[in-house]
């Protein structure tokens, strides 16, 4: 069965600070793997995907996020947090035609 | 770029009633989705839909759902007679052609918050 977990429901960083997002996944065939924003009121946006072409993948507005196959992981970072970064993070794993969302990380950023 | 547009924005309906939910994915995608979110939790897998028939459904997507591509433009989402725990937002997502590969992206719509009452 496939599956992504995020931890942390919620988290909250100054505006410059370093931003993690954690992300597990769990997958019986090499996944390929999504980061997705919603900000209030909109739909879901694609922030990256892995393919496999690259373990560090590049998304927009300065995400990234690095593919760690041992560590099952892939977690979402940015080097500094603007205040409009604030909104619902979510992580994604599709095998098929099928994906999968974790429960979603709300992120905060203070002034 | 290209969108996925969902119709009404919000829905309250009573519990017991029909309510359908409309989409229109992008016009070259052949694979769609439903997905829903309710407040606070994850979103969740609904159905999938490709070649004019329900190519996957969730233990959510019961007999009260069923959905329709009635005229090779609009996506539907009817549920029969409504209760209060599907209120949640309903989002539509589409697909492009090559998807089957698992590394296409999902388009989603802005979504359809339902209030059961």
């Amino acid at each position: 069965a496939q599956s992504v977990t995020q931890l942390g429901s919620h988290v909250s960083v100054s505006e410059g600070a370093l931003v993690l997002l954690r992300c597990n996944y769990s997958s019986s065939v090499p996944p390929y793997l999504f980061w997705y924003v919603q900000y209030p009121n909109q739909g879901l946006q694609l922030l990256l995907k892995y393919t496999s072409a690259a373990t560090l993948v590049k998304g927009i507005n300065g995400f990234e996020a690095e593919f760690k196959k041992s560590e099952t992981s892939f977690h979402l970072t940015k080097p500094s947090a603007h205040m409009s970064d604030a909104a619902e993070y979510f992580c994604a794993v599709n095998t098929g035609n099928q994906f999968y969302f974790g429960t979603g990380t709300s992120l905060t950023v203070i002034p | 770029e290209p969108e996925v547009t969902q119709t009404p924005s919000h829905q309250v309906t009573q519990m017991g009633q029909e309510v359908i939910l409309r989409c229109v994915p992008i016009s070259n995608h052949l694979y769609f989705y439903w997905y829903r979110q309710i407040l606070g939790q994850k979103v969740e897998f609904l159905v999938s839909f490709y070649n004019n028939e329900i190519s996957e459904k969730s233990e959510i997507f019961d007999d009260q759902f069923s959905v329709e591509r009635p005229d090779g433009s609009n996506f539907t989402l009817k549920i029969r007679s409504t209760k209060l725990e599907d209120s949640a937002m309903y989002f539509c997502a589409s697909t492009s052609p090559r998807s089957g590969q698992g590394n296409e992206k999902l388009f989603f719509g802005s979504g359809t918050q339902l209030s059961v009452l």
